[in-house]
């Protein structure tokens, strides 16, 4: 069984440019997460998706970040403009639905903003 | 809002031998999950073991168990005959289950194995 995939694993941009990150989740799988990891925390749950639907977005900042997953499958996470304090990895987990399902990682986006 | 605390900074442990990993949370639900995962340098977070918090048992997965006390909201990980693979950032995460909660993560332990 293929993993979460994630592209592209590294990102440089300057502050106020925009960003894009994309996921592919474990097939089957139909709860989507994506959490940031800033340098020396653990991560933490920005957006999550049941099939296509957001089921949690409170912690997203809804001034620059978006996010969407298209026809229940892949989805993808935006920034526009980023912040220096954007830098961080961004984590893509799915699950299968129900209670307490583990959630799998992908190798996740490094992001750098300078 | 539920919180997981580690301690534990960082932590060494010499090839072949015992460590235990610490983990509080503070929650006021009964019914919940709890995980640890295991990041490599590489970044990739990999499930270690989970426990479900109606299971008074203790979770094993092979040199890796748990000691789950749910009185006192404590979740520590004991990692038997540890080998250089193990080296990695270990997080404690906490699951409501409530079906609208991501992970709640603690801030990490950094295992160091020596040879």
């Amino acid at each position: 069984e293929a993993g979460v995939a994630q592209s592209p694993r590294y990102k440089i941009i300057e502050k106020r440019q925009s960003v894009a990150f994309w996921c592919n989740p474990i097939s089957g799988h139909a709860t989507l997460y994506w959490y940031q990891q800033i340098l020396g925390q653990g991560p933490k749950l920005l957006i999550q998706f049941q099939n296509n639907g957001v089921v949690d977005d409170s912690q997203l900042p809804k001034d620059r970040f978006s996010a969407e997953r298209l026809k229940g499958v892949d989805s993808t996470l935006k920034i526009q403009p980023a912040k220096l304090e954007d830098s961080a990895v961004y984590l893509c987990a799915s699950s299968r639905t129900g209670q307490g399902t583990t959630q799998y990682f992908g190798p996740g986006t490094r992001l750098l903003v300078l | 809002a539920q919180t997981v605390t580690q301690s534990q900074p960082e932590m060494s442990v010499q090839e072949a031998e015992t460590v235990t990993l610490s983990c509080t949370y503070d929650t006021s639900e009964s019914d919940y999950y709890l995980f640890w995962y295991k990041q490599p340098p590489s970044r990739q977070m990999i499930l270690v073991i989970r426990q479900e918090a109606y299971k008074q048992q203790n979770a094993t997965e092979n040199r890796f168990s748990v000691n789950f006390q749910k009185a006192a909201k404590s979740f520590s990980l004991k990692i038997s005959d540890s080998q250089l693979g193990d080296a990695a950032m270990y997080f404690c995460a906490y699951y409501s289950g409530g079906g609208a909660d991501g992970l709640t993560f603690g801030k990490g332990t950094h295992l160091i194995i020596q040879p």
